[in-house]
C-alpha cells in the first residue's frame, strides 16, 4: 500500500512570502504525483500534477519531483490571503488504469496579511 | 469546469439506521469514487466503479456498500450505521488514464449518535 507523507503539518507565513510545501511517497513506480487545494467547507480541487522528474511551472506554483529521493515539493511564490487552505498530495498507482489517487494527510497553509 | 454535486450537505444519524448518500455528476466521466476524510489520515479509499453497474472496493470498504445505477449516479450506502462512521464523505468523478484530474463535490458531513 501506498504511503504519503506531508511536511510541515500546518504552517503560516506573511503575505507575499514565498511557500514551500513538502511530500515523500513510498513506491517509486508511482505514475504521476498531484498536488490538491482544498478550502473550508469545500471539496479538494487540483492544482498542479507532474508525472516525469524534474520540475513543472504554472504561474505563481512550481513542483519539484526527485523520483530517486520518492521526494515532490510545492512552492507558492508570493503568497495571498487567498491561497490560506490545505493542501494535498496525492499519489497514483502505477498499475492502475484507472487514477486511483493515494492521499497525504495534507498541510494547513494561512498566509496572513 | 466538471460540476459534482452531493446530497445532503448534512446528516445525522442514528447507531443501526440505514444511510445513504448521494452523488451525481453531469460530465460523463467514467469513473466515481467515494473517500472519506478525517483528522490525521486524509482522504481515504471506500468504494469506486468505472462505469455504470460496477462497483469496486476501495482501501477501507469494510461497514459501507455503493451503487452505480447509471453514468451519472454513485451511491454510499452504510446499512447498519456505527459512530465510527462520522465524518466528512467526498464523491469525486474523473476519466481514466494518469493524466485525468478528479473532480470532487462539496462533501457530506455525517454524524452518527
Amino acid at each position: 500500500q501506498e504511503k504519503v507523507q506531508q511536511s510541515p503539518e500546518s504552517l503560516i507565513v506573511p503575505e507575499g512570502a514565498m511557500v514551500s510545501l513538502n511530500c515523500s511517497f513510498s513506491d517509486s513506480a508511482s505514475q504521476s504525483i498531484w498536488w490538491y487545494q482544498q478550502h473550508p467547507g469545500k471539496g479538494p480541487k487540483a492544482l498542479i500534477s507532474i508525472f516525469s522528474n524534474g520540475n513543472k511551472k504554472e504561474g505563481r506554483l512550481t513542483v519539484y519531483l526527485n523520483r530517486a529521493s520518492l521526494h515532490v515539493s510545492l512552492h507558492i511564490k508570493d503568497s495571498q490571503p487567498s491561497d490560506s487552505a490545505v493542501y494535498l498530495c496525492a499519489v497514483s498507482m502505477a498499475s492502475s488504469s484507472f487514477s486511483k489517487l493515494v492521499f497525504g494527510q495534507g498541510t494547513s497553509l494561512s498566509v496572513v496579511p | 469546469e466538471a460540476a459534482v454535486t452531493q446530497s445532503p450537505r448534512n446528516k445525522v444519524a442514528v447507531t443501526g439506521g440505514k444511510v445513504t448518500l448521494s452523488c451525481n455528476q453531469t460530465n460523463n466521466h467514467n469513473n466515481m469514487y467515494w473517500y472519506r476524510q478525517d483528522t490525521g489520515h486524509g482522504l481515504r479509499l471506500i468504494h469506486y466503479s468505472y462505469g455504470a453497474g460496477s462497483t469496486e472496493k476501495g482501501d477501507i470498504p469494510d461497514g459501507y456498500k455503493a451503487s452505480r445505477p447509471s453514468q451519472e449516479n454513485f451511491s454510499l450506502i452504510l446499512e447498519l450505521a456505527t459512530p465510527s462512521q462520522t465524518s466528512v464523505y467526498f464523491c469525486a468523478s474523473g476519466d481514466a488514464g494518469r493524466k485525468n484530474t478528479l473532480y470532487f463535490g462539496a462533501g457530506t458531513r455525517l454524524s452518527v449518535l
